[in-house]
């Protein structure tokens, strides 16, 4: 079965730092692209950044709102994306999705924006 | 303020036709593809339509996406009280290097 699973979500006050994990099962993780999508309380989805895959140099992207603050990392030995967080504001507090992108391989795959396997979430509450 | 547009909420009874509009701009749907994702209450997003007009496997094909210019729509044919959920668009911008959605559409199936 094809699973995305987060941890590391938690209270933390602003200023402060946090690292998210998603552990990948059930497919070659090693081959895909990976995105965080995150969703404030009661408001919509947010794309939060992209880490691709080797083959590309595992280069990134990220929203303007999280620039400079956060980073994604990937360990393809470990099956797992990470999502470190710093310089944490009110306005981070949300749900963190790990979200699962294109196939490296499949044509077309660097202009694809598509998000087809979704993890369940976890919690970051920025508050003091 | 979404950078993509949608109307907050639509309705419809079982077995209607509902479409969901997604209006954007040359920087975004006018040259992107266009995703679309469904919300069941409490649950994470789930992938609905890719590049457009494609579904991936396992969606129904009650759930079909286009495309016109700025401009594009899911249409879910023979509604169904398992369809009330909230709906999003996304696509990529040029301007803002980033992926855009809209603010979500919540369908109601009265």
């Amino acid at each position: 079965e094809v699973q995305l699973v987060e941890s590391g979500g938690g209270l933390v006050q602003p200023g402060g730092s946090l690292r998210l994990s998603c552990a990948a099962s059930g497919f070659r993780f090693s081959d895909h692209y990976m995105d965080w999508v995150r969703q404030a309380p009661g408001k919509g989805l947010e794309w939060v950044g992209r880490i691709r895959n080797h083959a590309i140099s595992y280069t990134t992207e990220d929203a303007a709102s999280v620039r400079g603050r956060f980073s994604i990392s990937r360990d393809d030995s470990k099956n797992s994306l990470y999502l470190h967080m710093k310089s944490l504001k009110t306005e981070d507090t949300a749900v963190y999705y790990c979200t699962r992108g294109p196939n490296h391989y499949t044509s077309g795959s660097y202009y694809d924006w598509s998000f087809d396997i979704w993890g369940h979430g976890t919690m970051v509450t920025v508050s003091s | 303020q979404s950078v993509l547009t949608q109307p907050p909420s639509v309705s419809g009874t079982p077995g209607q036709r509902v479409t969901i509009s997604c209006s954007g701009s040359s920087s975004n749907i006018g040259s992107k593809y266009v995703y679309w994702y469904q919300q069941l209450p409490g649950t994470a997003p789930k992938f609905l339509i890719y590049r457009s007009i494609q579904r991936p496997s396992g969606v129904p094909d009650r759930f079909a996406g286009s495309k016109s210019g700025t401009s594009a729509s899911l249409t879910i044919s023979g509604l169904r009280s398992e369809d009330e959920a909230t709906y999003y668009c996304a696509s990529w911008d040029d301007v803002l290097s980033a992926v855009v959605f809209g603010g979500g559409t919540k369908l109601t199936v009265l």
